[in-house]
């Protein structure tokens, strides 16, 4: 059965303090990967997408990394911002030519205090 | 539109009740999704349709959800018979094209509480 799992559930730290979300799936076949930011009471938007080929992508202070032979992607967010807190939720698309196959994670809620 | 839009943001209901959630996609993407989220939980997929056909309906959980989207613009979600189970966020999203490539735009969902 295809899973993303996330990993911490939840996470705590300070304002300006670093710190890297995980995500492990067993997705197959594999077409891309998308973290997204969920801050409370809004919808998903997307920070970054990684495909198959791509090792790791920088969007600001968010930091993707993509390891396809163990499965495994991080987020590492930099310097962190109380705006920051959120949840965050990987998304692995499954390479199908028909047929919805996005795979959610449960998400990690991280909160940044000052 | 400039987003995804969602109404009503907010519905309280009583059990048994029929709902009606709406979604107006970004204008000009083809393909339109419905999510369920529970609290603490990712977004559930629920049907996705590409322009005006439901391309897959696999996640509906039961003949009480229906949806349509008779233009392949607008889309309602409806629930009849509603349940205390079926309380949750209800997310709509859009993306271009017919591939499964693309980035999905959500909108704010629907907060559905059935009493």
């Amino acid at each position: 059965k295809n899973q993303v799992e996330q990993s911490p559930q939840s996470l705590i730290i300070l304002e300006g303090k670093n710190c890297t979300l995980q995500c492990n799936y067993t997705v197959s076949p594999f077409s891309n990967l998308r973290w997204y930011k969920q801050d409370t009471g809004r919808g998903p938007v997307s920070l970054t997408i990684m495909t198959f080929s791509e090792n790791t992508k920088s969007n600001g202070r968010y930091t993707a990394t993509l390891d396809a032979d163990t499965k495994q992607s991080s987020l590492h967010i930099t310097a962190s911002q109380l705006s920051d807190s959120a949840s965050y939720i990987c998304v692995v698309r499954e390479d199908m030519e028909y047929g919805n196959k996005l795979v959610f994670g449960a998400g990690t809620i991280l909160r940044v205090k000052s | 539109g400039a987003g995804v839009s969602q109404t009503p943001s907010n519905k309280v209901t009583e059990k048994g009740k029929y709902v009606e959630l709406r979604c107006d996609p970004i204008s000009g993407h083809t393909a339109l999704y419905w999510y369920r989220q529970s609290l603490g939980q990712g977004p559930e997929f629920l049907i996705y349709f590409q322009g005006t056909g439901a391309a897959d309906d696999s996640g509906l959980p039961n003949d009480r959800f229906f949806a349509v989207r008779p233009e392949g613009s607008v889309s309602t979600l409806k629930i009849q018979r509603t349940e205390r189970g079926d309380s949750a966020v209800y997310l709509c999203a859009s993306s271009r094209g017919t591939k499964y490539t693309g980035e999905l735009f959500f909108g704010e969902g629907s907060r559905l509480t059935v009493l």
